[in-house]
């Protein structure tokens, strides 16, 4: 879906790097999500933010950071890269104020080796 | 913690047949359960919301219903093509905001002619 953007959509770097993967959307949509996919354990929850101010945690946020630049753009940060975290990483949008505020967006991905 | 639970093993099927996946969930109930489909590579892109109060919800070849006794739902596809053939995620909402969601590992389906 080109309406979430993700870039780089494929990076390796070496383990101690300091890594950002951005997300843009042009929805206009207030929610803004980051997940990693690894093969077994499906989607994950890393951050989310539901507006510029308000930023969440979820199930697997040690190790990164987050900042919500503006309503449409949320930044993920690895500030130390190592090797588990190896992983193809989806940013998703959603937005409450829609009929189906429920229904999240994603972006197409960024495969993300660490050596 | 909310467990989810779908089939590992790929689901195989001939064109036309009608695909059933199915997702398990424990603990308690959500608000909402959603179906995503993802092919290799690819984000997620969501197929079907079904609320607590809904026990089937349909959308051209699609159908999911959702028994909160079992606390199951079942998705089908009729007719089914080549197509088809992708990953499909079940999703759950806790919270009934859309604040965070649960994914299943998703199942695997392979229409073959």
């Amino acid at each position: 879906d080109a309406d979430v953007t993700q870039t780089p959509r494929n990076r390796i770097t070496k383990t101690g790097k300091r890594i950002m993967l951005e997300c843009s959307q042009t929805k206009g949509h207030d929610r803004m999500y980051w997940y990693r996919q690894d093969p077994g354990l499906g989607l994950r929850l890393i951050y989310y933010s539901f507006d510029v101010k308000d930023i969440n945690k979820g199930e697997i946020s040690d190790g990164y950071s987050v900042s919500r630049q503006a309503q449409a753009k949320f930044s993920l940060s690895l500030e130390s890269a190592i090797p588990n975290q190896t992983a193809l990483y989806f940013c998703a949008t959603s937005d409450k104020r829609s009929d189906t505020y429920n229904e999240q967006f994603f972006g197409p991905g960024t495969r993300l080796t660490v050596l | 913690s909310q467990k989810i639970e779908q089939n590992s093993e790929a689901l195989n099927i001939q064109e036309g047949k009608t695909a059933t996946l199915t997702c398990n969930y424990t603990n308690y109930s959500p608000a909402y359960l959603q179906w995503y489909r993802q092919d290799p590579g690819r984000g997620p892109v969501f197929l079907l919301l079904i609320r607590e109060n809904e026990k089937e919800k349909r959308k051209e070849r699609l159908k999911v219903t959702f028994d909160t006794t079992l606390k199951q739902s079942l998705f089908h596809i009729t007719a089914s093509q080549p197509a088809d053939s992708a990953t499909y995620l079940c999703a759950l909402d806790l919270t009934g905001t859309a604040s965070k969601l649960t994914f299943g590992t998703g199942t695997r389906l392979q229409v073959t002619l």
